[in-house]
């Protein structure tokens, strides 16, 4: 079983600060999600990636796959970007795998983010 | 569209009643699962499924039963509810395997008194 460790657990900054959440894991994998909680509990999809960068708005995820590590980014930060922040791996090389142990996501449990003003 | 729909949004039972945690899409999606998530964990897996009339067990399954008779439809059923089953339950969908963006739905807060 992949173990998915998220750092760090409680992030506290300023309004404008730039902000980095960390995911390790454990077994290669195919692909990571990055997930967005926002306090009423609603759960959104912000990144999927399987190597490189990506960059929406604000928000920036890497993925280094031999090092078996992830971060999102959050630049200029804003008390709106308070959430619990989620990532989540699918192992293996063949994810579509019906039926087979890798198909499925491992969570972690998650960076609860408060910017305040 | 409206996109993943769970009802209801709260629920209390008692030890020993069924119920059924209505979830459907309308984005033509075949991957539908359905997850828990408790304090101080992870969310994981209870069910899955790849398309209708195709399901299979998750991480977490006992206690729970599933279906698909539809590509829209995905309901869990619990069978004779017990207090470890309080929890959050949330719906997600997707268009292909998890290599594809995941839709969630608002989730159920359940509670097993």
């Amino acid at each position: 079983k992949n173990e998915v460790e998220q750092s760090p657990q409680n992030l506290t900054a300023q309004e404008g600060e730039f902000i980095t959440i960390n995911c390790s894991y454990s077994v290669g994998i195919s692909a990571l999600h990055w997930l967005q909680q926002h306090p009423g509990g609603g759960i959104v999809s912000l990144f999927m990636l399987s190597s490189g960068k990506k960059k929406h708005g604000r928000l920036i995820a890497t993925i280094n796959i031999q090092e078996k590590h992830s971060s999102l980014h959050i630049t200029a930060s804003h008390p709106r970007d308070s959430a619990v922040y989620i990532c989540a791996v699918i192992e293996g090389p063949h994810p579509v795998m019906i039926g087979g142990s890798n198909y499925k996501l491992t969570f972690g449990k998650g960076t609860l983010l408060t910017v305040n003003p | 569209n409206a996109g993943v729909t769970q009802t209801p949004k709260f629920q209390v039972l008692k030890t020993g009643q069924s119920m059924t945690l209505q979830c459907a899409q309308d984005m033509n999606h075949e991957y539908m699962s359905w997850y828990r998530q408790d304090p101080g964990m992870g969310l994981r897996l209870i069910h899955y499924s790849v398309g209708a009339g195709i399901t299979d067990q998750g991480e977490v399954p006992n206690g729970y039963n599933v279906s698909r008779s539809t590509t829209e439809d995905f309901p869990l059923r619990l069978l004779s509810a017990a207090p470890s089953q309080t929890s959050v339950y949330f719906c997600a969908s997707s268009y292909g395997a998890y290599s594809y963006e995941q839709y969630f739905g608002p989730g159920t807060r359940l509670t097993v008194t």
